[in-house]
This record gives structure tokens, C-alpha cells and sequence, in this order.
């Protein structure tokens, strides 16, 4: 079945660490989307890529970069990981003017 | 830019009664209003959807409602089931660009 996957599903990293998350897709989507969770924060948009070369900040891009390195292949960067950056974060795609599709979700802690 | 509350931010209703999610949103040029399911552990997952050019729409025991004058919709869960207890999210945005705001979430529990 077509899907969004991301990888890892969990990592704990240290402070000060370089992290990336990966999300692929087989759902033959033009745009993908990274989120984070927090409690009582809902889902809040880090960054998001309409097509290769589009690349747009969402609300809290800062501490974050990201990379779209196929239509199918999106990935999150933490350059230098801190403690508030801990939470769960979704990969999310979807067609041009339709509903998003979320991934798994990939559990980070920043000790 | 766009801001979406949500209230109440928790919700407890016996099995087979109803259940009402409200939101409000501030952009006006938001004419897309999705609504999220996430069960525990799991993946937001789309559960219905309304854009502005209708004020209601129903799909089987769920209903959503848009006030755009007010600007605010509402989900409407009827004959609740314990498996409708979840974390529910609402959220607005532009149909044009597909980037949508979401509220901070709906804990609903439905007790059997």
C-alpha cells in the first residue's frame, strides 16, 4: 500500500548533537510537510516543500533545517540538538490542493 | 498569519451521547477546515473536511458546521462508541497552498 514512512521511529541524542530525520513516500505526492508535536501545542509546522525546489518556513523553523532530496525523500536536520527540541515529530504529505497524509511519527529526546 | 483555537481542550461524555468540538479561526481568507483524528500512540489520521463554499456536511455519525461571519466551525460526533475516544484536531488554511493551521487539540473520552 502507498505510505508515508519515517525514520528512525525513536532516537535519543545528546545536546549539541546533529540529528536528521528521514520521511519517504510512495504516495506519489507533490508536497511534504514537517511537524512537531507537543502536549496541549497541537501540531505545529516546522517546514514544508510544494515540489524539489520549493522550500518554505512554516511557524518554527528556527533550529531546524530541511532538505528535499527527491519528490518522495524529505528530511529534517537539527544541527546542534537542545533539551526543547524533544517531542514527536510527523512527516506529512499530500496532492495539490488535497488532504495531508501523516507519517508514523518519529520520537526524539534531546538529553 | 493564521490562528486556530479550540475548545474545550477536554471532554468526557458517556457512551451514546453527543459530542461537540468547537473552533475558532482568524484569517478570513481560510477557506479550508480539515478535522484530525489521533488515537493514542498513532498517526493523525483525516476524518472529514469542509471548505467555505458549504456551511455543513455529515458523514454518517459525524457532522461538521462553518459559520465564515463568525468564524468559527464545529465538529458534532453523535451516538458516541468507546472507539471514538481520541485526541481530535481542528485546523484552517487556504485550499490554494495547503498549509493549514492546527488548534492544540481536543482529548475526547467516552466512557462505556
Amino acid at each position: 500500500d502507498a505510505d508515508v514512512t519515517q525514520t528512525p521511529r525513536n532516537r535519543i541524542t545528546k545536546t549539541g548533537k546533529r540529528i536528521m530525520l528521514e520521511c519517504s513516500q510512495t504516495k506519489g505526492h507533490d508536497r511534504m510537510y514537517w511537524y512537531r508535536q507537543d502536549p496541549g501545542l497541537g501540531l505545529r509546522l516546522i517546514y514544508y516543500s510544494f515540489d524539489v525546489k520549493d522550500i518554505n518556513k512554516g511557524e518554527i523553523s528556527d533550529g531546524y533545517s530541511v532538505s528535499r532530496q527527491a519528490q518522495a525523500k524529505f528530511s529534517l536536520s537539527l544541527e546542534s540538538a537542545i533539551p526543547n527540541q524533544t517531542a514527536l515529530y510527523f512527516c506529512a504529505t499530500s496532492r495539490t490542493r488535497g488532504s495531508q497524509y501523516f507519517g508514523p511519527g518519529t520520537r526524539l529526546t534531546v538529553l | 498569519g493564521e490562528n486556530v483555537e479550540q475548545h474545550p481542550s477536554t471532554l468526557s461524555v458517556q457512551e451514546g451521547d453527543s459530542a461537540v468540538i468547537k473552533c475558532t479561526y482568524s484569517d478570513s481568507a481560510s477557506n479550508y477546515f480539515p478535522w484530525y483524528k489521533q488515537e493514542l500512540g498513532k498517526r493523525p489520521q483525516l476524518i472529514i473536511d469542509i471548505r467555505s463554499n458549504v456551511g455543513e456536511k455529515k458523514d454518517q455519525r459525524i457532522a461538521v458546521t462553518l459559520n465564515k461571519t463568525a468564524k468559527h466551525f464545529s465538529l458534532h460526533i453523535t451516538e458516541t462508541q468507546p472507539e471514538d475516544s481520541a485526541v481530535y484536531f481542528c485546523a484552517g488554511g487556504t485550499t490554494s497552498y495547503d498549509k493549514v493551521i492546527f488548534g492544540p487539540g481536543t482529548s475526547l473520552s467516552v466512557i462505556p
